[in-house]
């Protein structure tokens, strides 16, 4: 079982350099979500989508944009990346029931110079 | 508004105590509540969760849960800490679409 998958798993950037984060999962999950952690802020929601066709602004929206063509993929672009984008960032998935506990994938970490 | 709170970004207990480990939900309807692990430089793994079937959640590893409606608590507890319970312990509620976390809070066990 594959899970969730995120890809890179570390990334360095310049300012001004555009990248996607990749998510993908395999159990045929509705619901998907993206969260960058920081040190001292927890996880918080960036872009979450409950089917395809379908995506939603989280807690921390701004300088991040996000795509579901399918169930299986929900990418992450930055179109112009800012040092305070530097962080962790995990994609998670769940069946789509509010009751069922969030899969997550391993993280990409990224730094932005 | 959905909100979690952690009270205490670190905790520190002894090895053999109770550790306890804070958390206040807001919500106009009583959510879904989950507690996960971290360790280091790896995901989140799921301790335990509430989902109205019973106010007291028993998880893995020995960890449980009290939910109290009155006092909009979910505070995460276990009689006895061990060295492989260090870690850091986030607090999450999910309603509206929405799954939201709170600050977290890094436990260390000292022998």
């Amino acid at each position: 079982n594959a899970g969730v998958t995120q890809t890179p798993k570390f990334q360095v950037l310049k300012t001004g350099q555009s990248m996607t984060l990749q998510c993908a999962q395999d159990m045929n999950h509705e619901y998907m979500s993206w969260y960058r952690q920081d040190p001292g802020m927890g996880l918080r929601l960036i872009h979450y989508s409950v089917g395809a066709g379908i995506t939603d602004q989280g807690e921390v929206p701004n300088g991040y944009n996000v795509s579901r063509s399918t169930t299986e993929d929900f990418p992450l672009r930055l179109l112009s990346a800012a040092p305070s984008q530097t962080s962790v960032y995990f994609c998670a998935s769940s069946p789509g029931d509010l009751s069922e506990k969030l899969f997550f994938g391993s993280g990409t970490q990224l730094s932005v110079l | 508004a959905q909100s979690v709170t952690q009270l205490g970004s670190h905790v520190s207990v002894s090895e053999g105590a109770l550790v306890l480990l804070r958390c206040n939900y807001s919500s106009s309807v009583p959510p879904y509540l989950f507690w996960y692990v971290q360790y280091p430089n790896q995901g989140l793994q799921l301790l335990l969760k509430y989902t109205s079937a019973a106010t007291l959640v028993k998880g893995i590893n020995g960890f449980e849960a009290e939910f109290k409606k009155s006092e909009t608590s979910f505070h995460l507890t276990k009689p006895s800490a061990h060295m492989s319970d260090a870690a850091e312990y986030f607090c999450a509620s999910s309603g509206t679409y929405k799954y939201i976390f709170g600050t977290g809070t890094r436990l260390k066990v000292l022998a």
